[in-house]
């Protein structure tokens, strides 16, 4: 598969700071971008999402941004909050239709 | 607004066997793509199907096999099932898979075990 899942990185923050998610992504082709937060026991969910023709953008609470150059995507979330604690996936797009390419993901753990 | 259904959540099954997943997307959502997620190889792509045709597939054998009906549900078939089938199945759909852009909403998946 394309996919390769490894140990997962682990970001700890505490409660009130702000977290940053770095994710590189592997084609130089894919154009779309997306965030999504898993919690236990559930699906992905999504947060927010970016087209190449764009380096930035805001949600609330987060921000994601996006450097072409170096094939770089970044997650920011603002005053994270214990219910923030999850493994968040990057996906990339390059094609028509579904299929999406996932990151391998990082484990948030926000300490009260 | 319902999310996206996935039935059963859980299944339990033995080598050899075969097994049925299901899917009913969000209402007005066209486009259905499942992958399956294992701790080993994180989540991967298994096959997209749009107005009841596959139209995108990834690398899995072809004892993986789907279907889209009328209604935009859709089914997953797995058969011979080997250990290495373990995982989490997810379903996502979309409004539209004709075009690029429109982020992909999940299920909550169905977990399957093999013994």
């Amino acid at each position: 598969g394309e996919s390769v899942g490894l140990h997962l990185p682990t970001l700890s923050v505490q409660e009130g700071d702000n977290s940053i998610i770095n994710c590189a992504y592997s084609n130089s082709a894919s154009d779309y971008f997306i965030w999504y937060k898993q919690e236990s026991g559930k699906g992905p969910q999504f947060i927010i999402d970016i087209r190449s023709n764009m380096d930035k953008r805001q949600g609330q609470r987060v921000t994601v941004l996006l450097n072409k150059t170096v094939k770089h995507l970044s997650l920011q979330i603002a005053a994270t909050q214990p219910g923030d604690s999850a493994v968040y996936f990057c996906a990339e797009k390059r094609d028509q239709g579904g299929k999406l390419i996932f990151g391998q993901g990082t484990e948030l753990s926000v300490k009260p | 607004k319902a999310g996206v259904t996935q039935t059963p959540r859980y299944l339990i099954k033995t080598r050899g066997q075969q097994v049925t997943l299901s899917c009913s997307p969000i209402s007005g959502h066209r486009s259905v793509s499942w992958y399956q997620q294992t701790p080993g190889q994180g989540l991967q792509f298994l096959f997209e199907y749009f107005s009841e045709t596959q139209r995108n597939k990834g690398n899995f054998p072809g004892r993986f096999s789907g279907r889209q009906f009328s209604n935009s549900r859709s089914e997953m078939n797995v058969s011979t099932l080997e250990l290495g089938d373990s995982a989490l199945y997810l379903c996502a759909s979309s409004l539209d898979g004709s075009g690029k852009y429109g982020p992909q909403h999940f299920g909550d998946g169905t977990r399957l075990s093999i013994l």
